[in-house]
């Protein structure tokens, strides 16, 4: 059974400090890894795609790794703000459109 | 531009009767999905379509069925609901290949009883 696991679950941060999240995923038959912000009430929002080794990615403050040989990738917030208070999730695609959710990680941050 | 939009927004159920999610796209995207949404288990795939004719099972596509009779329309059948069915609906939409990101539906909370 296809694993993805997020950490930590839930996480405070005041306002102005950064952090990071973790995505671990299976480290064969590579796809792609999808970075998803969900806020409250609403519905997914894509941050970013994946799909080579070593990719990074930054959009603002926000920024993505990805590590395929190991199975994992990490999200990061530079100098968080209370606007990013949401849940992080990301999704591992085991073929070329089937797709395997975290359980994401739930951020919130503190004015 | 409307993007994806899914009806009826809520629905109440009663155990045994048929229903009809339905999910309507205006991007041209090739490929759609429906997930589910249950508390500590994340968003899990039931069925996807990667192109107009041509549908797919997803992780969980027991007790429900789809349709792909055009490139806009993508609805989820419910034949006989249960209460294990309760659940908030996601449909979802992208361009071809798993490269390209997924876009949301509002959702559909669903309750059987």
């Amino acid at each position: 059974i296809l694993n993805v696991e997020q950490s930590p679950q839930s996480l405070h941060v005041q306002e102005g400090d950064s952090t990071n999240f973790t995505c671990s995923f299976p480290s064969s038959n590579f796809y792609a890894l999808h970075w998803y912000r969900w806020e409250t009430a609403k519905s997914p929002e894509a941050l970013f795609v994946m799909t080579l080794n070593g990719d990074e990615k930054k959009k603002g403050r926000i920024s993505a790794t990805l590590n395929t040989k190991e199975g994992y990738s990490y999200l990061y917030i530079k100098g968080s703000q209370p606007e990013d208070s949401a849940t992080y999730l990301c999704a591992f695609a085991t073929g070329t459109y089937k797709y395997i959710f975290g359980t994401g990680t739930r951020l919130k941050v503190l004015a | 531009t409307a993007g994806i939009t899914q009806a009826p927004t809520s629905q109440i159920l009663a155990a045994g009767r048929s229903m009809t999610l339905r999910c309507t796209q205006d991007m041209r995207h090739n490929a759609m999905y429906w997930y589910r949404q249950d508390l500590g288990l994340g968003l899990r795939l039931i069925h996807y379509s990667n192109t107009a004719g041509t549908t797919g099972k997803g992780e969980v596509p027991d007790g429900y069925s789809v349709s792909r009779a055009n490139t806009d329309d993508f609805p989820l059948t419910l034949a006989s609901a249960v209460p294990s069915q309760t659940s908030v609906y996601f449909c979802a939409s992208s361009g071809q290949g798993s490269g390209n990101e997924q876009f949301f539906g509002p959702g559909t909370r669903l309750t059987v009883l």
